[in-house]
């Protein structure tokens, strides 16, 4: 069975720091990755995805991910956060051999302090 | 702009009354989905839809019951509810194929059933 561990219920930090989510998955076959961001009072949007290609993909917001095989990771990363970053941060998976099917992780609450 | 929207944002209803959450997409989707969220536990999927009239049971399916009788509009139904059931409740939607993973949310009903 696959899994994804987000192993932070809450990271605060303040506003024009770095932060990093971590995400690790357990899969036995390649999976599919996704960070979904779900802002107060509204349902979850895609942040990014990686399905093939470069390890390292971008959102339009700055936010960054980077999948790591060996270390079956793909965590989170921006290197200056602001106030509306302020949110719940979701890494999910999918099997590639799965039709539909999204494994969300518990949840990581960003909290953005002036 | 994909819009999915639920019918009500909070709602309370007493143990044993039947409760119908209904969720209206405006972007021709053919998948919808519910999810349960509670803290600490992510998102889990109740049961997804691929089509007008078919259904599949997702992680948690138990007292849990779905209706699509038309293609934007997927019915959660709670036969009986029970304090357990007492959550945030998510819809979303997606194509079919390789955007099955990207999936667009609503903002969710949060229930209390007292």
């Amino acid at each position: 069975a696959q899994s994804v561990t987000q192993l932070d219920s809450q990271v605060p930090v303040f506003e024009e720091a770095p932060v990093e989510l971590r995400c690790n998955y357990s899969s036995s076959v390649s999976v599919y990755l996704f960070w979904y961001v779900q802002y107060p009072n509204q349902g979850l949007q895609l942040l990014l995805k990686y399905l093939s290609g470069s390890t390292l993909v971008e959102s339009i917001n700055g936010f960054e991910a980077e999948f790591n095989k060996s270390q079956t990771s793909f965590h989170l990363r921006k290197p200056s956060v602001h106030i509306s970053d302020t949110a719940e941060y979701f890494c999910a998976v999918v099997r590639m051999d799965s039709s539909y099917k999204l494994i969300f992780g518990s949840g990581t609450r960003l909290l953005v302090r002036p | 702009d994909v819009k999915v929207t639920q019918s009500s944002r909070y709602l309370v209803k007493r143990t044993g009354e039947k409760v119908f959450l209904e969720c209206v997409q405006d972007m021709d989707h053919e998948n919808m989905f519910w999810y349960r969220q509670d803290p600490g536990l992510g998102l889990r999927l109740i049961y997804f839809s691929y089509d007008v009239k078919m259904k599949e049971k997702g992680d948690i399916p138990e007292g849990y019951s779905v209706s699509r009788e038309k293609k934007e509009r997927f019915s959660l139904i709670l036969e009986s509810a029970s304090t357990n059931q007492t959550s945030m409740y998510l819809c979303a939607s997606s194509f079919q194929g390789f955007q099955t993973y990207e999936q667009y949310f609503g903002p969710g009903t949060r229930l209390t059933v007292t």
